[in-house]
């Protein structure tokens, strides 16, 4: 069974610092990895999805990249905003349905100004 | 219109009410899913419908009752909810139906359910 997990668990930074969120799963055999961030009692926006077959995706200041034979992802924040602050949700997409995403936990950032 | 809208955003019912929350896309997305999601925990999904039909029930109890009338709505019908089934519940859509694994999802903003 796929397991993702994501370090650390909540993270704290001052305004202005570069910082990268972690992810790691267990079964290498995935279609995607998506990057998602959630904003308290809202829904989810993607950020970036990679593709099982490419190494990176950068959307302006994010850039994620996916190393899928060590199981591993990595999500960049460049010169971070207090708006930057929301939960962090990485997941993978398996199996022969692109449905069935199995997300992490999320890393709880927070941007002080 | 790159919006996922759900209605209500907030709910509160009793054990024996019966509720429907409602979702709708015009994007022209043809697979739209159903999450639930307990606080500072991930969604987890429930169903999943692919042009109109259903085709993904992760075993949710009966009292949970989906319904897909055309491409742009989605509603979950609820009856007889226990306190455990409040939550965020969340609709997503994606554009070509579930099989093409490699599309971002959609999301909206969720109905907070809250059963007494």
């Amino acid at each position: 069974k796929q397991e993702v997990t994501q370090i650390p668990a909540a993270l704290s930074v001052p305004e202005g610092e570069n910082l990268v969120l972690n992810c790691s799963f267990t079964d290498s055999a995935i279609y995607n990895l998506q990057w998602f961030r959630q904003d308290p009692g809202k829904g989810l926006t993607s950020l970036l999805l990679i593709q099982s077959s490419q190494r990176e995706q950068t959307s302006g200041r994010l850039n994620a990249s996916l190393d899928k034979s060590s199981g591993r992802s990595t999500l960049y924040i460049a010169a971070s905003q207090p708006g930057d602050s929301a939960t962090y949700l990485c997941a993978v997409t398996e199996g022969a349905s692109g449905s069935r995403l199995t997300f992490g936990e999320g890393t709880q950032l927070t941007v002080n100004p | 219109d790159t919006e996922v809208t759900q209605t209500p955003k907030h709910l509160v019912m009793g054990m024996t009410n019966k509720k429907s929350l409602k979702c709708e896309q015009h994007m022209g997305h043809r697979a739209m899913y159903w999450y639930k999601q307990k606080a500072k925990k991930p969604p987890e999904l429930m169903f999943v419908y692919s042009y109109e039909k259903l085709s993904i029930n992760e075993s949710v109890p009966s009292r949970f009752s989906p319904e897909c009338p055309n491409s742009s709505l989605l509603n979950l019908h609820l009856h007889a909810l226990q306190p455990e089934d409040s939550a965020l519940y969340l609709c997503a859509s994606s554009q070509g139906g579930f099989v093409l694994a490699n599309e971002k999802l959609f999301f909206g903003s969720g109905t907070q359910l809250s059963v007494l």
